[in-house]
């Protein structure tokens, strides 16, 4: 069965600090994979989609990016953290094609 | 841009009633829509989806309706219990089944 892990949960880093989160998928090859912002109370915002190796599609211009190093690795970066950057992030991975998207559990990041 | 929208943000409802959670979208060309149920600090969860070649889809206590005609989408939850309280959001594939478009998520709040 196919599996997405998720981390960290929690995160809290200051104003101006990097940040790395990873995601990876077991059980399924050449996955898309989704990178997806949730302020409080509020919908989910996708920041970046991949559907290889080395293709990012970035949605909405900010201060992350993302990158896929291996076909089951998706990974969300910053250089410089924003207390706007705050938020519940959310991985996904879904099959090629028009088909339902699995998350993983998330992580709070709180910038302070 | 093209967007998923909901009609009503908070939803309350009394255990063991019919819940109905509406949706509207903007994208005639989306033909394949999700409904995702998400607790609080988890990533969402599938529960039923459906393609634009049907109007309705039945899974167990809940049914999907698409009106492709006004562009709306419902979700039918059948005797509500209160392990159904969370936020359910609609979703629409976008970019040729690339990537998701969420909506901004209804709260579902079951009464004893």
């Amino acid at each position: 069965s196919q599996t997405i892990h998720q981390w960290p949960a929690t995160l809290v880093q200051p104003v101006g600090s990097p940040l790395s989160l990873e995601c990876t998928v077991e059980g399924t090859s050449n996955p898309n994979l989704y990178w997806y912002r949730q302020a409080a109370g509020r919908g989910l915002q996708l920041l970046f989609y991949s559907v290889g190796i080395g293709q990012i599609s970035s949605e909405v211009p900010q201060n992350l990016s993302a990158s896929r190093p291996q076909d089951r690795q998706f990974i969300l970066s910053s250089k410089k953290l924003l207390l706007s950057d705050s938020g519940f992030y959310l991985c996904a991975w879904s099959r090629t094609g028009v088909t339902e998207a699995f998350f993983g559990q998330g992580t709070r990041l709180t910038v302070v | 841009g093209e967007s998923v929208g909901l009609h009503l943000p908070t939803l309350s409802v009394q255990e063991g009633d019919n819940s109905i959670i509406n949706c509207a979208y903007s994208n005639s060309a989306s033909d394949y829509f999700i409904w995702y149920k998400q607790e609080s600090g988890k990533g969402p969860q599938f529960i039923i989806d459906i393609r634009s070649n049907m109007d309705k889809r039945q899974g167990q206590r809940v049914t999907v309706l698409l009106n492709k005609t006004v562009k709306h989408l419902s979700l039918q939850i059948a005797a509500t219990q209160p392990g159904d309280s969370a936020v359910y959001f609609c979703a629409e594939n976008g970019n040729y089944g690339q990537n998701f478009v969420f909506g901004p998520g209804t709260r579902l709040s079951v009464l004893p």
